[in-house]
């Protein structure tokens, strides 16, 4: 069963470096899965494909300061020189060979 | 520039059913699937269903199987989502999403549609 975990929240200050974790279960660590970044009040929004290798492809617009990297069953977000617009809830998601979708809990950013 | 753009805010009384609409504008559904992500007030985001429009293909999440019905009318580049016999628990926004057919991320989201059921 595909399953993400997520910490409930980060923070960081303004200006500072942040790095959300989204882990796979075990069986499941050369999964790719995405990065969605949801603001208050409003929809999400795709930020990047990261890989098992740790490569990542971002969507169109995405700032350079956001970047994805791996580590066995872990996937990261890293969001550099922090922004007031950053504080969000953030998912991962990922998709099964037997079309199945799954998020993660999510993880609120705090910029203090 | 695709953009997905879906029907507005509704709200329902007990009992009744709902038609939710995401148009692909700008473009058209070919070689993607089409998600429907359901998102409770205070809630995270949680895939419901599927389909390929170009084929008709559905494929549902287990706890939503015989909750939602998910439709599409390629002429109109439009995907329906309906949810029948509305409860309280069907409150919550609606999302469509688009994903490649053979790489699953969401990279293109609708703004999504707030559902209500009132008594």
């Amino acid at each position: 069963q595909l399953v993400l975990t997520q910490s409930p929240s980060a923070s960081a200050s303004l200006g500072a470096s942040v790095k959300v974790t989204c882990t796979l279960k075990s069986g499941h660590s050369d999964y790719a899965i995405a990065w969605h970044q949801q603001q208050p009040e409003k929809g999400p929004r795709f930020l990047m494909k990261v890989n098992s290798d740790g490569t990542h492809k971002k969507g169109d617009g995405i700032p350079d300061r956001f970047s994805g990297s791996s580590s066995g069953a872990e996937r990261y977000l890293t969001i550099s020189s922090l922004q007031s617009e950053d504080e969000a809830d953030y998912y991962c998601q990922t998709w099964g060979p037997d079309i199945t979708y799954v998020f993660g809990s999510g993880t609120r950013v705090t910029v203090l | 520039q695709v953009q997905l753009v879906q029907s507005g805010a509704r709200v329902k009384t007990l009992g009744s059913s709902v038609k939710v609409s995401c148009k692909a504008s700008g473009g058209t559904f070919s070689s993607y699937l089409i998600h429907w992500v359901r998102q409770a007030p205070g809630q995270g985001l949680e895939w419901m269903g599927a389909i390929i429009p170009m084929f008709g293909v559905t494929h549902y999440a287990q706890k939503f199987q015989d909750r939602v019905t998910i439709t599409a009318d390629g002429s109109s580049s439009t995907v329906y989502l309906e949810l029948s016999s509305l409860k309280s628990d069907h409150t919550a926004v609606y999302y469509c999403a688009r994903s490649a057919i053979d790489i699953g991320d969401f990279d293109l989201w609708g703004q999504g549609t707030m559902v209500i059921v009132s008594s």
